[in-house]
This record gives structure tokens, sequence and C-alpha cells, in this order.
């Protein structure tokens, strides 16, 4: 069990660029979450998939992103048209539908220039 | 007026001190609490977990819950410097918000050598 991975950790962008981080999961872990973080403040819910289905997503959740999980394992999440607002730690978490404990990776860093 | 209030910071303590970290919620409907330990710049680690009301206790660490008033704790014993970090409470209602968590503001903890 190596843990939640992501990458980039860090991610300087000009705006009006697209970015697109990856995510992935503790193995056997069918549930993926995504939150962003800004300075000072608790991580916010952005959307979370089970297996390959996207189940739910924040309206924090703009029509400049989009999140996928093609085949269940790995998940990338892309912002289209970056704004300096977008600058934010990413989060991406696991967990297993029998435990509501979800496992969080080291984030993505993202500054939008 | 937020979901999950919790206590500002930041927080300095000496080494050795009783740590007493707090939030109160408005959702009656949450039923899963959980604790993370976040340092600088790194993702948020799960430290407790529990969905009852009452005490749970893990090594020097004690979360205590109390459903009817809308409160919950974590209780470090014998601080440490290596306690140093952001402590995040969060929530989850899973029959209608699909185990997103809800995050509290995060109180920033400094324990002095």
């Amino acid at each position: 069990d190596t843990g939640v991975s992501q990458n980039p950790r860090h991610k300087i962008t000009k705006r009006g660029q697209n970015v697109t981080f990856r995510c992935d999961p503790i193995s056997e872990h069918n549930r993926l979450y995504w939150y962003r973080q800004t300075l000072g403040q608790g991580p916010e819910f952005l959307t979370y998939f089970q297996n390959e289905a996207q189940l739910e997503k924040s309206r924090l959740l703009s029509d400049r992103f989009s999140a996928e999980r093609p085949k269940g394992s790995f998940s990338t999440l892309e912002i289209q048209r970056t704004e300096q607002g977008d600058s934010a730690m990413y989060l991406c978490a696991s967990s297993i539908p029998s435990r509501e404990t979800q496992y969080f990776g080291p984030g993505t860093r993202l500054l939008v220039l | 007026q937020k979901e999950v209030e919790q206590d500002p910071g930041p927080l300095s303590v000496p080494e050795g001190a009783i740590v007493s970290l707090n939030c109160t919620y408005s959702n009656s409907a949450f039923q899963y609490f959980m604790w993370y330990r976040q340092y600088s710049r790194k993702g948020p680690e799960l430290l407790m977990y529990t969905y009852s009301s009452g005490n749970k206790e893990d090594g020097r660490f004690t979360a205590q819950v109390d459903k009817s008033s809308k409160y919950i704790s974590l209780f470090i014993r014998d601080s440490q410097p290596s306690d140093s970090a952001t402590y995040l409470c969060a929530m989850s209602d899973p029959e209608t918000s699909g185990s997103r968590l809800t995050f509290g503001e995060g109180t920033q903890l400094t324990v002095n050598p």
C-alpha cells in the first residue's frame, strides 16, 4: 500500500492556460474524491467518483473544471482557461464504501500568474 | 453560517501541555466525525475517526463527540513539538451527501520546546 499519489506536486501557469492534474488512489479503493484548499481554509469538496461513475459535483466545480476516472483507477482533474482565483492546493482522497474514512494524497499546488 | 465552525487559532502551548481543539456544527445529519492533522504544504493525515457520542482514545489523542450539543473536540495529552501542525475537523453525512467531507477552517497549533 503506497498511499494516494498526486502529480505534479507543483504547477505554475499563466492565466488562460489549461492544466491537468493526476491522482492515483490507494489500490482497491473504489471511491475517489477531489477537494480544493486555499490558504488558511479547510479543504472544500469538488467532486467524487465511485469506480468510473462521477456521482456528485459541487457548485464550486464551474464549467471550466472537468474530472474523469475512465477505468475506475486513476483520475484526472482539468482546469481550462485558468484564472488567478484558481490558485490553490488540489487534494485527492480515496476510500472504500464500507468505511467513511478518506485518505489524502500530498496535493498539487497550483499557482496561476 | 458555515456548517462547521472551528475555534480560530493560532494556538501556542509549551511542550507537555494538554491541548483542546474544538468544532461546532449546525447540520444534525452529520454522522461521522474525523480529525486530520496537516503539516505545512502536505496533505491532511487522518488522526481519529468516530461515529458515536462519547470519547475515543488513541495514545495521546482523545476524540470527544457530543451530538446533542453538535460539538466535537480533540484533546492532545503531553503535547510534543512534533504535534505542531494545523488540525482540521471533518464530518460527513453519507445518507444525503455521498460521504463528502465538510471541514472546519483548521486550527494552527505550535508546541514550543
